[in-house]
C-alpha cells in the first residue's frame, strides 16, 4: 500500500515564475493539507481540500492556491514566487472522519533564486 | 490564535539512556488533540505518539510515553531505552479547530553511541 506520494522531489525556479506541486493521498483517504516548512522551522498549515473543494485556510497569501481532483489527488500552485517561498512542501492525507490519523509524504524541496 | 512552544533547540542523550523533550502549548478549548512528530534526515513526518486531551491516561507506544499535564498546558516526550535511530528532529503539534496542525518549531535529539 502506496504512502503518500509527492513530486518532484525537488524543484528550482526564479523569482517571478509559477510552480506546481503534486500529491497523491495514501490509499482510501479523502482529505489533503499542504504545509510549508522553512527551513530550521515547523511546518505552517497552508490549506486543506475535502471534496474537490478548499475547506480551510492558513495566514497564506492568494498566490498559494490549490485544486483536488475526483481521485482526491491535489495540486498545490504558487504564483510569482519570491526568495522566501524556498522551503520544504509537505502533503498530508486522511480521511475526513479520522483526522487524528494523518499521513506525511516526504515533501518537495523548493528553492527560488 | 494556538501556539506550541518547544523550548528546547537541541538536546542530546547516550544510547540506551531516557531523555525527555518539552512542549507546552495555549488554547482556550477543552478539547482537542496532541501529537509528537519525528522528522529524520529522509524529511518525512511520522507519527510518534498522539494524545487526547479529554483522556486523562498518558499516552503509551512503546518506548515512548508522554506527560499531558492539561491544567499546566504541557505535553513532554519521554524516549527510554533511546537508540540510534531515534536521533532526529522532534515536533510537537496540537490540532486546531478545523483539523490544521499547529506546529512548534522543533527539538533536534542526537543520540551518542
Amino acid at each position: 500500500d502506496a504512502g503518500v506520494t509527492q513530486s518532484p522531489t525537488h524543484l528550482i525556479k526564479t523569482r517571478g515564475q509559477q510552480v506546481t506541486l503534486r500529491c497523491s493521498p495514501k490509499s482510501g483517504h479523502d482529505t489533503v493539507s499542504w504545509y510549508q516548512q522553512a527551513l530550521g522551522q515547523g511546518p505552517q498549515f497552508i490549506f486543506q481540500y475535502y471534496e474537490e473543494e478548499e475547506r480551510q485556510r492558513g495566514n497564506f497569501p492568494d498566490r498559494f492556491s490549490g485544486h483536488q481532483f475526483p481521485n482526491y489527488s491535489s495540486e498545490l500552485n504558487v504564483n510569482a514566487l519570491l526568495l522566501g517561498d524556498s522551503a520544504l512542501y509537505l502533503c498530508a492525507s486522511s480521511l475526513q472522519g479520522a483526522q487524528e490519523k494523518l499521513f506525511f509524504g516526504s515533501g518537495t524541496q523548493l528553492s527560488v533564486l | 490564535a494556538q501556539t506550541v512552544t518547544q523550548s528546547q533547540p537541541e538536546m542530546s542523550v547516550q544510547e540506551a539512556e531516557t531523555v525527555t523533550l518539552s512542549c507546552t502549548y495555549d488554547t482556550s478549548e477543552s478539547d482537542y488533540y496532541l501529537f509528537w512528530y519525528k522528522q529524520p534526515p529522509s524529511r518525512q513526518m511520522i507519527l510518534v505518539i498522539r494524545q487526547e486531551a479529554y483522556k486523562q491516561q498518558n499516552a503509551t507506544e512503546n518506548r515512548f510515553s508522554v506527560n499531558f499535564q492539561k491544567a499546566a498546558k504541557s505535553f513532554s516526550l519521554k524516549i527510554s531505552d533511546s537508540q540510534l535511530g531515534d536521533a532526529a528532529m522532534y515536533f510537537c503539534a496540537y490540532r486546531e479547530y478545523g483539523n490544521k496542525l499547529v506546529f512548534g518549531a522543533g527539538t533536534i535529539l542526537r543520540v551518542k553511541s
